[in-house]
């Protein structure tokens, strides 16, 4: 049974442009959530997701950042004009059920760790 | 909003060693998930506790979570070059939004042959 997969593993952008982190959760799960983790921080939560709809997107910045989980496909989280600051590993995690107790916990993918020179 | 205090940031034991990971909360702890995560891996669940008093183990490593729910241990026992990596725990967010998990920093544990 594959975990959850990511992709790219490693990303690099210049300044300005677009990145697409896409995310791909363990068969059977419909609920994924993403996470950044920044240079000697903490993973933070960033949005959650079911199959089209947004959940809970409060830790995601209002500008320049988008998330998505189509009916059909992996999720994409994606982030325009990418500036330095957006430098992290993204993390995708997701569960069979909305998470929150012993049953559901979250399964994590291995992460993209995203550059931006 | 809940923050989590993980200690020792960093440590070093030589193989067979025991050690022990702390984890304290700001508030009250509803869930405390244990992760293990290796440089370029994702993090692997290892376990999770909920009630006060609690105590999980699996294989050498056991979890704890205090009576008053603010306080979390990991231990392993007899420790070996595969258990080092980033021992990371995790607190579910509460009001309705317990799939918010929020993350320590990280002790970051190595195991000398």
């Amino acid at each position: 049974n594959a975990g959850v997969m990511q992709n790219p593993r490693h990303l690099v952008r210049r300044r300005g442009q677009e990145a697409r982190l896409r995310c791909s959760p363990m068969k059977g799960h419909s609920h994924v959530y993403w996470y950044r983790q920044l240079p000697e921080e903490g993973l933070k939560f960033m949005v959650y997701l079911q199959k089209e709809n947004i959940i809970d997107e409060s830790g995601m910045p209002k500008e320049r950042f988008s998330a998505e989980f189509p009916k059909e496909g992996p999720s994409i989280l994606r982030i325009q004009q990418v500036v330095r600051g957006d430098s992290a590993a993204y993390f995708c995690a997701s569960s069979p059920l909305p998470s929150g107790g012993a049953a559901d916990t979250q399964y994590f993918g291995p992460g993209t760790r995203l550059t931006v020179l | 909003s809940q923050e989590l205090e993980q200690s020792p940031q960093s440590l070093i034991v030589q193989e067979g060693k025991n050690l022990t990971i702390n984890c304290t909360s700001s508030k009250t702890l509803y869930g405390l998930y244990w992760y293990k995560q290796k440089y370029g891996e994702g993090l692997i669940f290892l376990m999770m506790l909920q009630k006060g008093g609690e105590e999980k183990s699996h294989e050498k490593i056991t979890a704890k979570l205090d009576e008053k729910k603010q306080q979390s241990s990991l231990h392993i026992t007899a420790s070996q070059p595969s258990h080092a990596g980033i021992y990371l725990c995790g607190a579910e967010g509460s009001g309705g939004s317990n799939y918010k998990l929020t993350f320590g920093k990280g002790t970051l544990l190595t195991v000398n042959p």
